[in-house]
């Protein structure tokens, strides 16, 4: 089975800095997706940015970008000149590139965001 | 589109109670997950559908949680009889297959407290 884990419990960044949230993942999968999710207090949960395994080429949303070392199972998410909007719950997600059962998300326990003045 | 709809947004019961959510996938979508999401174990899925069948139920706690899907707009997580262990913000989820990663959509969520 696969497993998520996202090693800082809580991040702080200043408006307009840059900070990185880590998530490292165990699969013996060679092709799966990537996501980061983020969960404001209203507890949507919205989807931040995604990676395909079989991708070298790391994914960016704007301010979002991800570090991926396939190699090492890592996969990092970057917030550049971080804004108040984008304290929240931060969640790394797996998925198996199969369909059927391969569909389910595996969640990481979040990292919780605040960004300061 | 509306998006993924839950209802209700709050529910709060005493034990023993039945407790019933509702969800309304995204028209077009073909699966649909439930989640739980709480302090300790974070979010859990509990069971998805494809096309409206259940293709893996094993992330339900017990036999006191059951799920249906009796079209392809509608779907319930029923809890009977509830729990204060139950307590937890429940979200549903859907997703097409084939479009892009087959990405997730969530729900707003229904948070659950039971007395």
């Amino acid at each position: 089975a696969q497993t998520v884990t996202q090693s800082q419990p809580e991040m702080s960044v200043q408006e307009a800095e840059t900070v990185t949230l880590s998530c490292t993942y165990d699969t013996s999968e060679s092709d799966y997706y990537l996501f980061w999710y983020k969960q404001p207090p209203s507890r949507q949960m919205i989807l931040v940015i995604r990676q395909e395994a079989y991708k070298q080429q790391n994914a960016t949303e704007n301010r979002f970008s991800v570090n991926f070392q396939k190699a090492a199972k890592s996969f990092s998410l970057k917030i550049s000149d971080s804004q108040l909007g984008d304290a929240a719950m931060y969640f790394c997600a797996y998925r198996s590139a199969g369909t059927g059962t391969a569909s389910k998300l595996t969640f990481g326990t979040g990292t919780r965001l605040q960004v300061t003045l | 589109d509306a998006g993924v709809i839950q209802s209700p947004r709050h529910e709060v019961t005493e034990m023993g109670q039945e407790v019933t959510l509702r969800c309304k996938p995204i028209s077009g979508h073909d699966y649909l997950f439930w989640y739980r999401q709480t302090m300790m174990r974070g979010l859990e899925l509990l069971i998805y559908f494809n096309n409206n069948v259940p293709i893996d139920d094993s992330g339900m706690p017990e036999d006191r949680f059951s799920a249906k899907m009796p079209n392809a707009s509608f779907s319930t997580l029923k809890i009977q009889p509830s729990e204060p262990r139950d307590s937890a913000v429940y979200f549903c989820a859907s997703s097409l297959a084939g479009v892009f990663v087959n990405e997730q959509f969530f729900g707003p969520g229904t948070r659950l407290t039971v007395l």
